[in-house]
């Protein structure tokens, strides 16, 4: 079974701190994702990544960036964390896709961190 | 304006009762996937559908994609407690990445 974990399931921090948020997954995906979950506002895509090293920017990446050092491993980082940042966020991987409307290949997601910024 | 709409946006049926919810986009899908969500928890796949026309089922529950290939509907048969939860469709457009729905969130009265 694919098994994609992240670091916390709550985190509380201050206005101003810089934050890190964890996602390792164990299947070999090319594909990893972070989103965002709001009420009345769903899922939204903040960043993703093909590959190691490599990044693009989803819906909302303001505000955050990533890292994605080894496969296994994208870290989505709020530099200076504000009120608006609360959320759940929800990391995803997924094997790479060989085209639109070819293979295709479910996201698979971790449990999600609930972020709270006082 | 959203590119993809779920509805009904919530629901409560009482355990036994069928029910459907629907995703509907704005242009044709090159796929669509249904996933679930417990609440505060991450999302669960349940089906994935990529021909017009296509239709598959798992337990209790039938996923559709019309013909035209953009609308996609999920039934739920006899509908148990353990059904309850966050149904979100997410669609393929060609960009790589999925857009999502806003969800329904589906709730079961014993």
């Amino acid at each position: 079974d694919v098994k994609v974990t992240q670091s916390s399931r709550y985190l509380v921090k201050r206005t101003g701190e810089k934050v890190f948020l964890e996602c390792v997954q164990d299947m070999d995906h090319e594909n990893m994702f972070w989103y965002r979950q709001d009420p009345g506002l769903g899922l939204r895509l903040i960043y993703f990544s093909y590959d190691v090293k490599m990044k693009e920017k989803g819906d909302i990446p303001e505000g955050y960036s990533v890292s994605r050092e080894k496969k296994e491993r994208f870290s989505l980082i709020l530099e200076s964390a504000s009120t608006n940042q609360t959320s759940m966020y929800l990391c995803a991987s997924s094997s790479r896709w060989v085209g639109a409307g070819g293979d295709m290949e479910t996201q698979y997601f971790g449990p999600g961190t609930r972020l709270l910024v006082l | 304006s959203q590119e993809l709409e779920q509805s009904p946006q919530s629901l409560i049926v009482q355990e036994g009762k069928n029910l459907t919810i629907n995703c509907t986009s704005s242009k044709t899908l090159y796929g669509l996937y249904w996933y679930k969500q417990k609440y505060g928890e991450g999302l669960i796949f349940l089906m994935m559908l990529q021909k017009g026309g296509e239709e598959k089922s798992h337990e209790k529950i039938t996923a559709k994609l019309d013909e035209k290939k953009q609308q996609s509907s999920l039934h739920i048969t006899a509908s148990q407690p353990s059904h309850a939860g966050i149904y979100l469709c997410g669609a393929d457009f060609g960009y790589s990445t999925l857009t999502f729905g806003k969800g329904t969130m589906l709730l079961v009265s014993p």
